[in-house]
């Protein structure tokens, strides 16, 4: 399984921008980017995904790197709910497990 | 819908108990997961099931066994328990298909082992 490389934990005020990295020099041509996040005591929830193109949802963009080897995840305004551990996370196409790292935790402050 | 389910939320054993967790889906996914979560850590994959009738052992798969009941259902089984399985338990699920596909996680047990 291809290995992401994040930073342990990030700080942010409320309604500014947090870009939060992540490393996959080892990523294959096939491996989807995701990237979830884990509220304080509860379960992961999904952010955003994509393969080679920029994405853009409700929660989230997601910003890749033209070789593919690092990626970013950009809140565009931060509100204390976004405090949570942020994972990236490769998928390969021919398996079916989703293996977490240790995250970043991020911090936001009023 | 619930989503993915999970019984019970707490539970205290006894190191050499056994006890089954349980987790349910309501979305008709092929494919569930059982992860574990040390404190401060992030989540191991213990064992999945991708379809209904088949189980795979993922990172951390010793002391547990699991059973792929119905296409709803995945139970994870402590045989004996002991305190170093003292941890959070995520159950998951996903749409097989691509690897796209989103996973939905449920709330978690939390299990203490003395």
């Amino acid at each position: 399984d291809a290995k992401t490389t994040q930073p342990n934990s990030m700080e942010s005020n409320e309604e500014e921008p947090v870009h939060l990295p992540c490393n996959h020099s080892t990523i294959s041509g096939t491996d989807y980017i995701h990237w979830y996040r884990q509220l304080p005591s509860q379960g992961p929830e999904y952010v955003i995904h994509g393969l080679t193109s920029n994405v853009n949802n409700r929660m989230a963009s997601l910003a890749i790197a033209e070789d593919r080897k690092s990626s970013t995840l950009i809140l565009h305004r931060a509100t204390l709910r976004d405090a949570a551990v942020y994972y990236c996370i490769l998928r390969a196409s021919n398996t079916d497990k989703l293996i977490f790292g240790t995250g970043t935790r991020l911090q936001v402050f009023p | 819908n619930a989503g993915v389910t999970q019984t019970p939320k707490f539970q205290v054993l006894k190191t050499g108990q056994s006890m089954t967790l349980q987790c349910a889906q309501d979305m008709n996914h092929n494919s569930m997961y059982w992860y574990r979560q040390d404190p401060g850590m992030g989540l191991r994959l213990i064992y999945y099931s991708a379809s209904e009738g088949t189980t795979d052992k993922g990172e951390v798969p010793n002391g547990y066994n699991v059973s792929r009941l119905n296409k709803r259902e995945f139970s994870l089984r402590l045989e004996s328990a002991a305190p170093s399985q003292t941890s959070v338990y995520f159950c998951a699920s996903r749409e097989a298909g691509t690897a796209a596909a989103t996973q939905y996680f449920g709330p978690g047990t939390r299990l203490l082992v003395l």
